[in-house]
């Protein structure tokens, strides 16, 4: 039982680089989302995703794409990549119950330095 | 839009003694989800303890339990018989209809032995 499955762990990029962070989940979750944790901000929402075709922005979005293609795979898209992104980025998963979400399982996350 | 708040940014407690965590939140909702999550310095999220609004009965996890006072949009977290491992960044969260999840800015608790 993976739970969910990201990667890198830890990943140092030059200004202006771009990459992908993935993130994998093995528990049919409808929801999946990316957040960034930078430190005395707690973790904040970048893009989700209510399911296979559908994402959406969240609280900062600007300079991230994602796309769901399946249920199970969400990745997260740097695409010129900034020192205002360095930060640990978390990628979580998570099913609705009742009309409203449930408990968050989160990847181990990624500790992402931009130089 | 939701929002939580931790105001406390860093506590301190004695090992074997009981400590407890504040988080207070702001929704129209009436049915959600709250939890606390622990991070240690490994840096994964950790489930502490959940509780839904509907149920009027304060969520135990062994040494971990809750103080829940819905219509005051309070979630406290209350830690018994405080251990070395409990030493850690925890956070408090809402999530609801949307399934978005908020967090706190979280609270960085040291236990001293």
């Amino acid at each position: 039982n993976a739970g969910v499955t990201q990667t890198p762990k830890f990943q140092v990029l030059k200004t202006g680089q771009s990459m992908t962070l993935q993130c994998a989940q093995d528990m049919n979750h409808e929801y999946m989302s990316w957040y960034r944790q930078d430190p005395g901000m707690g973790l904040r929402l970048i893009h989700y995703s209510v399911g296979a075709g559908i994402t959406d922005q969240g609280e900062v979005p600007n300079g991230y794409n994602v796309s769901r293609s399946t249920t199970e795979d969400f990745p997260l898209r740097l695409l010129s990549a900034a020192p205002s992104q360095t930060s640990v980025y978390f990628c979580a998963s998570s099913r609705t119950s009742g009309g409203k979400g449930t408990e968050a399982f989160f990847g181990q996350g990624t500790r992402l330095t931009v130089v | 839009a939701q929002t939580v708040t931790q105001s406390q940014p860093e506590m301190s407690v004695q090992e074997a003694e009981t400590v407890t965590l504040s988080c207070t939140y702001d929704t129209s909702e009436s049915d959600y989800y709250l939890f606390w999550y622990k991070q240690p310095p490994s840096r994964q999220m950790i489930l502490v303890i959940r509780q839904e609004a509907y149920k009027q009965q304060n969520a135990t996890e062994n040494r971990f339990s809750v103080n829940f006072q819905k219509a005051a949009k309070s979630f406290s977290l209350k830690i018994s018989d405080s251990q070395l491992g409990d030493a850690a960044m925890y956070f408090c969260a809402y999530t609801g209809a949307n399934s978005k999840l908020t967090f706190g800015k979280g609270i960085t608790l040291s236990v001293r032995p």
